[in-house]
């Protein structure tokens, strides 16, 4: 089974508009991170935000926030007020305390295109 | 600035020369990690590192070597490259190992394996 879902494989938005981007995950381990990289077309990985999994309060960076719903194992990252330099893709990750090796296991990410 | 650094960027090469890509961190990081990234497979840990002389294998590392002689330093090694190790592969570090901790990603190295 997948442990991280991201059922939206391209997303469209017009600059200035905000966009969800979904993600689902699937652990039993109580204690884990959750973020959100941009990769441009260049290719580099961009951390955007963290969001722990005892943190009360929603993560927000600048324009990104990230909206945790734990109960429904959801962390889908709100982008506010688009810019055209935010096309790239999207990938959501979970970094699981306990697991070997503790990789950090990476949705299939989801391609934004901001248009003007 | 804090950063991982990959070298070569790009890399072509044939079957069986062997190769090896270096990565240092300025972060003074426990944990670094290599990953490859392939297209309808995503990012897959190759092998991993806890600290020096602590190095163990992720999800796909056959035909890969790895060494932590210096904790800045964590170089993947490609004894005899095969075109099934095309692909474009990143190197990350973080302070710690668990789940709070932010994995930095070096900028990418693309080999291709003729």
């Amino acid at each position: 089974a997948q442990k991280i879902t991201q059922t939206q494989p391209g997303m469209f938005v017009q600059e200035k508009e905000a966009v969800t981007l979904d993600c689902t995950y699937d652990t039993s381990d109580p204690s884990y991170g959750l973020f959100w990289y941009k990769q441009p077309s260049s290719g580099e990985m961009i951390f955007l935000i963290y969001q722990g999994s005892y943190d009360q309060q929603n993560a927000t960076e600048g324009r990104y926030s990230l909206n945790f719903q734990k109960a429904r194992k959801s962390a889908n990252l709100v982008i506010s007020a688009s810019q055209l330099g935010d096309s790239a893709m999207y990938f959501c990750a979970m970094r699981e305390t306990n697991q070997a090796g503790t990789a950090l296991i990476f949705g299939k990410g989801t391609t934004l295109s901001v248009s003007s | 600035e804090a950063q991982v650094t990959q070298n070569p960027r790009y890399l072509i090469t044939v079957t069986g020369k062997k190769l090896t890509v270096t990565c240092s961190q300025n972060m003074n990081h426990e944990y670094m990690s290599w990953y490859r990234q392939d297209p309808g497979l995503g990012l897959r840990q190759i092998y991993y590192s806890m600290n020096v002389e602590v190095t163990d294998k992720g999800d796909v590392p056959e035909g890969y070597k790895v060494s932590r002689k210096e904790k800045r330093n964590f170089p993947l090694i490609l004894e005899s490259p095969s075109p099934n190790q095309t692909s474009l592969y990143f190197c990350a570090s973080s302070l710690g190992r668990s789940g709070a901790n932010v994995l930095t990603f070096g900028a990418g190295s693309r080999l291709t394996v003729l």
